[in-house]
């Protein structure tokens, strides 16, 4: 079974701090997803991550896949209230580019103003 | 273009009932997934459905749960006689058959079985 272990598994942090979650597994994904859920809804996707070393930015949340596409991180940059939320990692085991996701235990974050 | 879709939202069973989630793919998507979210857990796998073939139900609890996604309609999965421990977020999720990388998610059934 490939697993996928996200750190921290809670960060309570003030507005404005910067943060990195990181997902690692000691196999070989071909892709990593990242989403984000809210309390009662479903995970919304945040970013796909499919090339070693591949550093993708959504205005201040910066993703980054490892050189050996074992690891990831999130790092979001002056945190805000509205960041708060589950952030999960997920990816495809077994070298697959389809099918089952396997995910993390995820992060939650909360931003105290 | 609306997401993907499930309904109920919420339902509410007695033990030994059987409880029907339906999922509404997004518009194009021909591929479909069920995960499970207990209380506490992550999110975990369950079956990969396309139309009218079970791909891959190697998370599906063999007894009492199925899956199917007709020619028509939506997806269902359904447990048949129900216990306390099928309560949980069940998630059904959709992906373009050109591009499997990324799964885009529904906002949840929230089973409770009392």
């Amino acid at each position: 079974t490939q697993l996928l272990e996200q750190s921290p598994q809670f960060l309570s942090i003030q507005e404005g701090e910067n943060l990195t979650v990181y997902c690692n597994s000691s196999s070989v994904f071909s892709s990593l997803q990242w989403y984000r859920q809210e309390p009662g809804e479903g995970p919304v996707l945040l970013v796909t991550v499919v090339t070693g070393g591949e550093v993708k930015k959504l205005k201040r949340l910066t993703f980054q896949f490892g050189d050996a596409r074992k690891d990831s991180s999130l790092h979001i940059t002056a945190a805000q209230p509205g960041d708060t939320g589950l952030y999960l990692c997920a990816g495809h085991p077994g070298g697959t580019s389809y099918g089952k996701l396997t995910f993390g235990q995820g992060t939650i974050l909360t931003v105290h103003p | 273009n609306a997401g993907v879709m499930q309904n109920p939202r919420h339902l509410v069973r007695r033990r030994g009932q059987e409880a029907r989630l339906r999922c509404s793919p997004m518009k194009g998507h021909s591929h479909v997934y069920w995960y499970r979210q207990l209380p506490e857990e992550g999110l975990k796998f369950m079956v990969y459905l396309q139309k009218e073939n079970i791909i891959d139900e190697s998370g599906m609890p063999k007894e009492r749960f199925s899956a199917e996604f007709p020619k028509e309609g939506p997806s269902i999965l359904r447990i048949q006689q129900v216990v306390r421990g099928d309560s949980a977020a069940y998630f059904c999720a959709s992906s373009p058959a050109t591009s499997s990388y990324e799964q885009y998610f529904g906002p949840g059934t929230r089973l409770t079985v009392t």
